[in-house]
């Protein structure tokens, strides 16, 4: 099973600053990367898929990087909407696929 | 516009049996791999199943292994997930979730969720 470590597990933040996340993988997960915002009594939302490719209807200011085992999420000019717990996900082979234990994005 | 609907959860005793249901519509559900993912109350989240586009192919993440078992109808337009020997640790919101595109990928489209809680 491929582990997937977040961190910081928590990252405070002023709005309007740009938020630098971490996610990496045990073993090499290619560009097979996807990262998820979740809200309070929400399901997960798709951000970013293929490590660096935006989902639908997601804002530039979210961007990902990273290829192998090491990857970034950063969201600038941080805004309210975004105070929000993140989540990577890997789904390189087949399943079954792991996610990261989360990375809660708050006010500072 | 894609909507899943999951239903089915509830309170259930330690070992106890349940199954969940996972009604799809707005796109072609049967070309798509779908999907479990569950929450515990206050915890992150934890893949727990998938089943091919066809229902040929299925996978557990090895905590649900021998006691889960997922399927599909397509003609029905539902995923399943036959939950079996329920334990305290099951307790979570289970969310039903389509891949983005078809061949094994991530999940652009995610239901509500239905809660577990196995308690006496």
């Amino acid at each position: 099973e491929i582990v997937m470590t977040q961190s910081p597990a928590t990252l405070s933040v002023s709005p309007g600053e740009t938020a630098t996340l971490s996610c990496r993988a045990s073993q090499s997960v290619s560009s097979h990367l996807a990262w998820y915002q979740q809200k309070p009594g929400q399901a997960p939302r798709l951000l970013i898929f293929d490590a660096s490719s935006r989902a639908s209807a997601i804002p530039a200011r979210f961007s990902g990087s990273g290829s192998g085992t090491e990857f970034r999420l950063i969201i600038s000019s941080l805004q309210s909407d975004d105070f929000a717990f993140y989540y990577c996900q890997h789904y390189h082979h087949m399943p079954p696929w792991t996610f990261g234990q989360g990375t809660k994005v708050e006010i500072k | 516009e894609v909507h899943l609907v999951e239903s089915g959860g509830g309170l259930v005793q330690p070992g106890g049996s349940l199954r969940l249901s996972c009604s799809a519509s707005g796109f072609t559900f049967s070309t798509y791999s779908m999907h479990w993912v569950r929450q515990a109350p206050g915890k992150g989240l934890e893949y727990v199943s998938g089943i091919s586009s066809n229902g040929g192919s299925t996978y557990y993440a090895d905590s649900a292994k021998g006691r889960f078992v997922i399927s599909r109808d397509n003609f029905k337009n539902t995923l399943y997930l036959q939950m079996s020997s329920l334990r305290s640790d099951d307790t979570a919101v289970y969310y039903c979730a389509k891949e983005r595109t078809t061949g094994w990928y991530d999940f652009d489209h995610w239901g509500q969720g239905t809660l577990v809680t196995v308690s006496s």
